[in-house]
């Protein structure tokens, strides 16, 4: 199957740092994107949709200015977590469509913030 | 009403036994249906992938997809303490851009 990696896979920062995850298709192009957030013994929630070459598309209640996305290419899209605080400590996954038209996930980034 | 119902478990079964997974739904317009498996800390994995009614096997797994009850199924036989996960149901009306509906995940434990 289609590969999506993700980096950092975890990550610690102070609160009102900024922190960038990113996520690479490997072996596919993917002009669609997504990102979700999960936090523990819960289920993977949409955060946003981010295409390729335009602006991103967030979900009802997630602030597009705290969580910048950038699908600068093919196979890079990258989230940004603004002024993170402690409430954002959770675990991010990016997905892609791979050539089997299904979503493959990245591994994963856990973040804390402190 | 979620649009995508799954039990969440903890289901705890004997190493060999048939374990069934279930999820329902709400949405008519829901034609793809996946399910994933996810390892603790890790992203979710794709099982199987079907689309419209009708089953789908693959090794010890078998998917089922009944639209008219709007009731999708994984069955996985001859379990393995290896399969201990937490198993995500998901479901999509398109197959391409769409992202997806998931459950909230059933977590299996297989004991030796």
């Amino acid at each position: 199957g289609a590969v999506v990696s993700q980096h950092p896979s975890w990550v610690i920062c102070k609160s009102g740092t900024s922190v960038k995850i990113e996520c690479r298709s490997l072996d596919f192009q993917a002009t669609t994107m997504f990102w979700y957030r999960q936090f523990p013994k819960q289920s993977l929630m949409l955060m946003a949709t981010s295409n390729e070459g335009s602006k991103a598309t967030y979900e009802q209640g997630v602030e597009k200015d705290k969580f910048l996305i950038n699908h600068a290419s093919l196979t890079l899209s990258t989230l940004t977590v603004t002024s993170a605080h402690p409430e954002d400590s959770s675990f991010y996954i990016c997905s892609a469509f791979g050539r089997e038209e299904t979503q493959y996930f990245g591994p994963g980034t856990r973040l804390l913030v402190l | 009403q979620k649009e995508v119902e799954q039990d969440p478990g903890p289901l705890s079964v004997p190493e060999g036994a048939i374990v069934s997974l279930n999820c329902t739904y709400s949405n008519s317009a829901f034609q793809y249906f996946m399910w994933y498996r996810q390892y603790s800390r890790k992203g979710p994995e794709l099982l199987m992938y079907t689309y419209s009614s009708g089953n789908k096997e693959d090794g010890r797994f078998t998917a089922q997809v009944d639209k008219s009850s709007k009731y999708i199924s994984l069955f996985i036989r001859d379990s393995q303490p290896s399969d201990s996960a937490t198993y995500l149901c998901a479901m999509s009306e398109s197959n391409s851009g769409y992202a997806l509906n998931f459950g909230k995940g059933t977590s299996l434990l297989v004991t030796p």
